[in-house]
């Protein structure tokens, strides 16, 4: 997973605190992708970012969750108010593909491990 | 809905035998992927295949895609114990082909 790079690994929160997760793309990848891993089920696609667009946000929860692609920095997806139902593992993902394009496959980051207690 | 089934869903082997394990959907996907996880780890991708009846070889490992281009498998010869891990499909569908739809993977385990 070297080059896409997410942090924390780890991150523990109390309900309704604010939780920040970090995505830096591979180097050469402009598109990101956010999914979510819930025990016993599969990942399952979030949003789907380029610098400074949202091209697919049809996988975020309506309220509390948003997702950010800065021209500068990494990209940022933000968790408000956080519940007990929102602990999973969040894994960034990027790609040198335009959504036009065949998908040839994603290089993903280590994940960040959310706790909500 | 889980639109992409796979099976079995826990395998436990010994060391060099054979096993195959399988994608399967009622969906056309214009793409096909494979990916191992490891615990506490990201997925990390193994093929990609995109036209129907094809066939991929890497190293021991060879994926299929199905003609119809819903159902895919991969066969893994003479396991090792590094074969470890959760092996997971994923298909894009033409118009969203980024939009990966996961299945929930089959976690394999290779005893020495």
């Amino acid at each position: 997973n070297a080059g896409v790079m997410q942090n924390p690994r780890h991150l523990v929160r109390r309900r309704g605190q604010e939780a920040r997760l970090r995505c830096s793309p591979m180097k050469g990848h402009s598109h990101v992708y956010w999914y979510r891993q819930l025990p016993e089920e599969g990942l399952k696609f979030m949003v789907y970012l380029q610098k400074e667009n949202i091209i697919d946000e049809s996988g975020m929860p309506k309220e509390r969750f948003s997702a950010e692609f800065p021209k500068e920095g990494p990209s940022i997806l933000r968790i408000q108010q956080v519940v007990r139902g929102d602990s999973a593992a969040y894994f960034c993902a990027s790609s040198p593909f335009d959504r036009g394009e065949i998908n040839y496959g994603y290089t993903f980051g280590s994940g960040t491990r959310l706790t909500v207690v | 809905t889980q639109l992409l089934e796979q099976s079995p869903q826990f395998l436990s082997i010994q060391e060099g035998e054979n096993l195959t394990v399988y994608c399967n959907s009622s969906s056309v996907f214009s793409s096909l992927q494979w990916y191992r996880q490891e615990p506490g780890e990201g997925p990390v991708l193994l093929v990609t295949v995109v036209t129907g009846g094809e066939v991929k070889k890497l190293k021991r490992l060879t994926f299929q895609f199905g003609d119809a281009r819903k159902d895919s498998s991969l066969h893994i010869t003479a396991a090792q114990p590094g074969d470890t891990g959760l092996y997971l499909c994923a298909g894009g569908k033409d118009g969203s082909n980024y939009k990966l739809t996961f299945g929930k993977g089959t976690l394999l385990t290779v005893n020495p």
